[in-house]
């Protein structure tokens, strides 16, 4: 069965201590993984997507990485503003396109 | 640009009830999507579209439709409402070329059945 797994589920770090979110995902086939960012009360924000293991995309303070497995969301010295959900979305082979496989997504808190 | 917008964004409704989730976009987006997002679980798909007078069924569809009359809007109705729909409803589309993943998102509608 075709499943995404996010660890942790909360995450609660100090301004500017390093970390990283993982999504695990086991599907047939990857044609792409996603990563939002959701703030409360907000529908969920684009940030990357991924297509093959050992690719890397960057913005600001965030780096995801891809391996056959999972992807890591890492988050460099993080500031308080770096507040929220963070969301990933795997389209699998087999699976229409648009019926992408979600995880329940990890809250980070990074205190001032 | 307003981007996605959904209305209400707060609702209440008795077991029994119907009502309709208005979504319109302003970005001229052939692709729109109704997702729901339940504490714990992953986004579900409840139905999408890919222009207008094209509707599809997603993940979670039994107790909603959709129509696309025209590119801008897509609507969803809850026929007859029961405390399972108790959520928060999200509208989704797509920007053109870019891959069905790449989302763009409304700020949500809460939903209530008592």
């Amino acid at each position: 069965e075709d499943q995404v797994t996010q660890s942790p589920e909360a995450l609660r770090l100090q301004e500017g201590e390093s970390s990283s979110l993982n999504c695990s995902y086991t599907v047939s086939g990857l044609r792409g993984l996603f990563w939002y960012r959701q703030d409360p009360g907000k529908g969920p924000e684009f940030l990357f997507t991924l297509y093959s293991a050992g690719e890397e995309k960057e913005k600001e303070r965030l780096k995801a990485t891809l391996t056959k497995k999972e992807s890591f969301l890492h988050i460099t010295a993080p500031k308080p503003e770096d507040s929220a959900t963070y969301l990933c979305a795997v389209q699998a082979r087999g699976r229409s396109n648009y019926q992408l496989i979600w995880g329940a997504g990890t809250k980070l808190i990074i205190k001032p | 640009n307003a981007g996605v917008t959904q209305t209400p964004k707060f609702q209440v409704l008795k077991t029994g009830q119907s009502m309709t989730l208005q979504c319109a976009q302003d970005m001229n987006h052939e692709y729109m999507s109704w997702y729901r997002q339940d504490p714990g679980m992953g986004l579900r798909l409840i139905h999408y579209s890919v222009g207008a007078g094209i509707t599809d069924q997603g993940e979670v569809p039994n107790g909603y439709n959709v129509s696309r009359s025209t590119t801008e809007d897509f609507p969803l109705r809850l026929l007859s409402a029961a405390p399972s729909q108790t959520s928060v409803y999200f509208c989704a589309s797509r920007l053109p070329g870019r891959n069905t993943g790449e989302l763009f998102f409304g700020e949500g509608s809460r939903l209530t059945v008592l």
